[in-house]
């Protein structure tokens, strides 16, 4: 069984870094993608990025500028960092598995495309205040 | 603003068909495949259909997806109770080079 489980700080000032990790069991941390996603409170799902399983990153634009998703095979974790936060950051954070499928597929520009993704974290909600 | 376009809302009554619609273009639902998601308060989200109408396993067959050109739909049949919850539609759009998801649908059984 495959499960997912966020972890870090809860609680920011404006201009911290938010980090967050994920840690996975049940699965291989290294043949699989994995994103993160994330709710402001009563709006949407917002994609945050993801670490493909070749190691590729990508990242909504949005937040580019300000994203790191990496991972580290040996603790079956992969780690969420998000610079310079602001009150609008606030938002329940799930850490997401791609779901794997025959073959990876890829956009014109050769980027990762996602195929959906079928296991989550529970969330975590990170509270920046005002 | 998303670049998907859903219904805010929509409302059946139990054991009725309904049937949600997500809205595109040619750089994300035209030329990438969709997936569809339930998400219940207080829960994480759960994948009901990828590559527009594959279920995973474990979802039920009264959950069935379609697209068409820049238009995809999520069926449910069969509505029940614990059908209420938002659901979201999502694709990779090649010009953002991002995944993106619609703005939810929430579904109400009358």
């Amino acid at each position: 069984q495959v499960q997912l489980q966020e972890s870090g700080p809860r609680l920011l000032r404006p201009s911290e870094t938010l980090s967050l990790r994920c840690t996975v069991s049940g699965a291989s941390i290294r043949s699989n993608s994995w994103s993160w996603i994330r709710q402001p409170p009563g709006k949407g799902l917002e994609w945050i990025g993801y670490i493909s399983n070749r190691g590729a990153t990508n990242f909504n634009p949005s937040l580019k500028s300000r994203v790191t998703i990496s991972v580290d095979s040996s603790r079956r974790q992969f780690s969420l960092r998000l610079t310079s936060v602001i009150a609008a950051d606030t938002a329940v954070y799930y850490c997401a598995r791609d779901m794997p499928t025959r073959s990876d597929y890829f956009d014109p520009s050769g980027n990762f495309v996602p195929s959906g993704f079928d296991y989550w974290g529970q969330g975590t909600l990170v509270t920046v205040p005002p | 603003q998303s670049v998907l376009t859903q219904p805010p809302s929509v409302s059946e009554a139990p054991r009725q068909r309904v049937t949600i619609s997500c809205s595109g273009s040619n750089s994300n639902i035209g030329n990438n495949a969709v997936s569809w998601y339930q998400h219940l308060p207080g829960k994480a989200p759960k994948l009901l259909i990828y590559y527009d109408d594959l279920r995973p396993s474990g979802i039920s067959d009264r959950f069935s997806g379609s697209k068409s050109g820049t238009s995809a739909s999520l069926a449910i049949s069969g509505l029940q109770s614990e059908d209420e919850a938002d659901y979201y539609c999502a694709a990779w759009d090649d010009r953002l080079i991002a995944y993106v998801f619609g703005p939810g649908t929430k579904v109400t059984v009358l």
